[in-house]
């Protein structure tokens, strides 16, 4: 059964530019959360989606955003980038999204902004 | 807030010497606590979950505990295969949305 697969896995961008993160769960799982991961702040969460429905979302600013297609797969997009958007955007999938349902990661993309 | 914390953030051990790491939660209305490993350029991955104080599970070399205030992951007699992250975290706010702590970084030396 293949993982959670990420793409890119490498991503090099300027200030201000936007960028769009690609996530494919795991065959079956509907529910896909994002998270940011920086050496400072460890994992942070971003947003999960069920059915194309957002249902929760963390703090983060309105530049980040997210979107779910009817086969579970997921993006996110982060416009007006900044530097301190510089980190590793892990994606999760999981079977229903249950509260205490384990989280199966993918490899993450890694983001540089210069 | 809800707020993990994990100590220490770094543990160099020898192998065959034995260790705890330890995880603090201010959760309201714990509904599980996991611990996750993650190895360096990849993402976490899934190792236990509690769910209540008392509770324990085993896994090779690894034993997590739990108690109302705080969890502890024992390693036992470890390998240079061990070393990698290990993450505590705690589902807070509905859903998958999971509060982690930073992290213990964790180097088993031959």
């Amino acid at each position: 059964k293949a993982g959670v697969t990420q793409t890119p896995r490498y991503l090099i961008k300027t200030r201000g530019q936007q960028v769009t993160l690609s996530c494919s769960p795991i065959s079956g799982h509907r529910s896909v959360s994002w998270y940011q991961q920086t050496p400072g702040q460890g994992l942070q969460f971003l947003f999960e989606y069920f059915s194309e429905t957002q249902r929760n979302k963390g703090n983060f600013p309105g530049r980040f955003s997210g979107r779910q297609f009817s086969n579970s797969r997921s993006e996110m997009n982060v416009s007006t980038l900044e530097l301190g958007d510089s980190a590793l955007y892990l994606c999760a999938s999981s079977f229903l999204g249950d509260t205490n349902e384990k989280l199966f990661f993918g490899s993450g993309t890694q983001l540089s902004v210069l | 807030e809800d707020q993990v914390t994990q100590s220490p953030e770094a543990l160099r051990l020898q192998e065959g010497e034995s260790s705890s790491l330890n995880c603090s939660y201010t959760v309201s209305g714990l509904r599980g606590l996991f611990w996750y490993r993650q190895d360096p350029g990849k993402g976490p991955e899934f190792l236990f979950t509690l769910y209540s104080a008392g509770e324990e599970k085993e896994k090779e070399r690894l034993k997590a505990t739990l108690t109302k205030k705080e969890s502890f992951l024992h390693i036992t007699a470890p390998k240079p295969e061990d070393s990698a992250t290990y993450l505590c975290a705690a589902p807070s706010g509905g859903y998958q949305k999971v509060t982690f702590g930073i992290g213990t970084k964790l180097q088993v030396i031959p």
